[in-house]
């Protein structure tokens, strides 16, 4: 398993502002994953965040809207930039080790509201 | 491509009674199949996980699931159900990559 931690855990934010968002990995990891769960839903996919290249990005999600930062092995970022209403979610980071089970590993979230 | 249907988005149980949450997949590959947890203001904690060894899958916390081929099925059940049970719970299904889908989950309430 992996301990996950995100900051910060909850967030009330003004519409037109931006939000970073940390998830912090207790041993390193290959492979980040950005979640969002919109109230009542399940969750969606954002990007897949791997260290030392580009994000890849799920259809319907955009760089310009979710940066995504990886630094090292351990830590990523998301930004969810020039906020809206709709953006009222809950953001989660998983992390997995690699094959051959892709078995995900998740944090305990950040839930933002945008008012 | 890969897809996960679970049945009833709310399920009630009394303590001490069966509980079945019911997961349908469809795969074009044999899947790897999950069930997660989700408390109140928690992120998601692993239940058990199918990935083709024994059909009949043993998790934490008494649950259990059997992946049924024919059926495309991977239900969790467990025989009595405790009122710390009372969560948000996923099915979710892997084309044996890196890439979840997850089901819209199913409410468990249990009552005294």
């Amino acid at each position: 398993s992996a301990v996950i931690s995100q900051k910060p855990s909850r967030d009330i934010c003004q519409r037109g502002t931006s939000l970073t968002i940390q998830c912090q990995v207790d041993s390193q990891v290959t492979m980040m994953f950005w979640y969002r769960q919109q109230p009542g839903q399940s969750l969606t996919l954002i990007a897949t965040a791997n260290q030392g290249s580009e994000a890849t990005y799920e259809s319907g999600f955009v760089i310009d809207k979710f940066p995504i930062s990886r630094p090292n092995l351990t830590f990523s970022t998301l930004t969810v930039s020039n906020m809206s209403p709709e953006d009222s979610s809950i953001y989660l980071c998983s992390v997995e080790r690699g094959g051959p089970i892709y078995e995900q590993f998740f944090g305990p979230g950040t839930r933002l509201t945008v008012l | 491509a890969q897809s996960v249907t679970q049945l009833g988005s709310h399920v009630s149980v009394s303590e001490g009674a069966l509980v079945l949450l019911r997961c349908n997949y469809s795969s074009s590959v044999p899947p790897y199949l999950f069930w997660y947890v989700q408390y109140p203001n928690q992120g998601l904690q692993l239940l058990l996980k199918y990935t083709s060894a024994a059909t009949l899958v043993k998790g934490i916390n008494g649950f259990e699931a059997e992946f049924k081929k024919s059926e495309t099925s991977f239900h969790l059940t467990k025989p009595s159900a405790h009122m710390s049970d009372a969560a948000e719970y996923f099915c979710a299904v892997s084309a044996r990559d890196d890439k979840l889908i997850f089901g819209t989950g199913t409410r468990l309430q249990v009552f005294p």
